[in-house]
């Protein structure tokens, strides 16, 4: 079942922030965040398994909530490189496919 | 991190030919390797799961005689579209999984395929 990612699209100036969501009717296993830039492949940015787990990485950071079924990404002071699209991969079950959302497009202009 | 390279990564051939794409797993053996086709602006559409030494597990709707997938050893992966056409224009990406239980997919770059 493919998650629900929102907003679909969004533009900041540099130095803003932002979040991105991923939603699922069901429990899930994990959530993995990529970035993707135009023509390339995606880049893996975190991984979140436990309820509550909160992971950062520079100024991206993302949570998982307590009943699993929603993670968002934080993205603060935004640089023009975070520029990209940005999806959501989720796992039902340990080792099965991830199943992407349909991306979140993030703008960022001078 | 874990790399994945492929290749080619853009091929242009005619109508009614087949074109070969690997994937490779670099620095780790990957136990599944995964076969994804993204349209532009679109999100990335899982089309068959390949473990070493067993046959692929495509998703539904997706043509097993025309997208064969073999997965030679823990490192490679090949995904061949046989009888290309205009519709099977796309983009591919391949990713891999290492041995683990908390492990991530990585990608690889990706092969532009284009069908006159």
């Amino acid at each position: 079942q493919q998650p629900v990612q929102s907003p679909q699209a969004v533009i900041l100036r540099e130095g803003e922030d932002a979040v991105i969501n991923c939603s699922s009717s069901k429990a899930l296993y994990s959530v993995h965040w990529y970035r993707q830039k135009h023509g390339e492949a995606p880049v893996f940015l975190m991984i979140l398994l436990k309820g509550g787990e909160q992971k950062g990485h520079e100024k991206i950071s993302a949570s998982f909530n307590e009943k699993k079924q929603q993670s968002s990404l934080y993205l603060t002071a935004s640089q023009l490189s975070y520029s990209g699209t940005y999806f959501c991969g989720t796992e039902n079950a340990g080792n099965t496919p991830l199943v992407f959302g349909k991306g979140t497009r993030l703008s960022v202009i001078a | 991190g874990a790399v994945v390279s492929q290749h080619p990564s853009r091929v242009i051939c005619k109508s009614g030919t087949s074109v070969k794409i690997e994937c490779r797993s670099l620095d780790f053996q990957a136990t599944t390797m995964f076969w994804y086709r993204q349209f532009p602006k679109k999100s990335l559409m899982l089309m068959a799961t390949s473990n070493e030494g067993s046959k692929a597990t495509y998703e539904q709707g997706v043509e097993k005689d025309k997208f064969l997938i073999n997965h030679a050893s823990l490192t490679l992966s090949t995904l061949t579209v046989t009888s290309a056409h205009p519709e099977d224009s796309s983009f591919y990406i391949c990713s891999a999984r290492a041995r683990g239980i908390q492990e991530t997919q990585y990608f690889g770059p990706g092969t532009r395929l284009l069908v006159l």
